[in-house]
């Protein structure tokens, strides 16, 4: 059974950093792309970034880009998100989700973890 | 980017009704469109991918139609835990996009 369970979820001031983890279970955790996506309080889905399987493509949406960087370890079954730079409307609750198929889509998601952005 | 028009953005039904979620994409995505379940506080569950397949373990009331730009989710027979927040997400092209999502809730 496919497991994923996401931490590292928290409080934090505006232009503070956090880094999340998603530790995966139930498959060859390297043979898969991984995603983080997000919801808002009351909002809606939001992709956020994916990483290949060997972890040497990545992609961002614009409103990450450059203040977040994706990045997983194999060895360990474990994704990340750094997040750096974080503001007020970066506070959501963060999925990961495994990418199936080609192209890929979201197949099995995480619990998820709520990150607050707030002085 | 590549958006995704969703409609309605909520909808009142009965059990036992057959309802219909439409998703409208700005531009061709191949076929490549999924539909996602979201219960309140959980996350979403993969129903429908490629437009029209259904994913393991999902009952057969739940199927998907459409090609080009215009895709549709249909419920052929409501059931109390069907009543839930329905999205539809294009994967032909990054960044990934939803559609705003369709409430379902009983009436």
């Amino acid at each position: 059974e496919v497991q994923l369970l996401e931490s590292g979820g928290g409080l934090v001031q505006p232009g503070g950093s956090l880094r999340l983890s998603c530790a995966a279970s139930g498959f060859t955790f390297g043979s898969y792309a991984m995603s983080w996506l997000r919801q808002a309080p009351g909002k809606g889905l939001e992709w956020v970034s994916v990483i290949s399987g060997s972890g040497d493509v990545t992609s961002y949406a614009d409103s990450v880009k450059g203040r977040f960087t994706i990045s997983r370890d194999n060895s360990k079954s474990a994704l990340f998100l750094q997040m750096n730079s974080l503001r007020a409307d970066d506070t959501a609750v963060y999925y990961c989700a495994k990418q199936v198929g080609s192209p890929g889509f979201e197949h099995c998601w995480g619990h998820g973890t709520l990150v607050t952005v707030s002085s | 980017d590549i958006q995704m028009t969703q409609s309605p953005s909520s909808l009142s039904a009965s059990v036992g009704d057959r309802v219909t979620i439409t998703c409208r994409a700005s531009q061709g995505i191949n076929n490549y469109l999924a539909w996602f379940q979201q219960k309140p506080g959980k996350a979403p569950t993969s129903l429908i991918y490629a437009a029209s397949s259904l994913q393991s373990g999902v009952p057969s009331k739940f199927s998907g139609s459409g090609s080009g730009t215009d895709f549709t989710l249909t419920i052929s027979s409501l059931e109390p835990e069907d009543f839930a927040t329905y999205y539809c997400q294009q994967y032909n092209s990054y960044p990934r996009t939803f559609g705003q999502g369709t409430k379902l809730e009983i009436k």
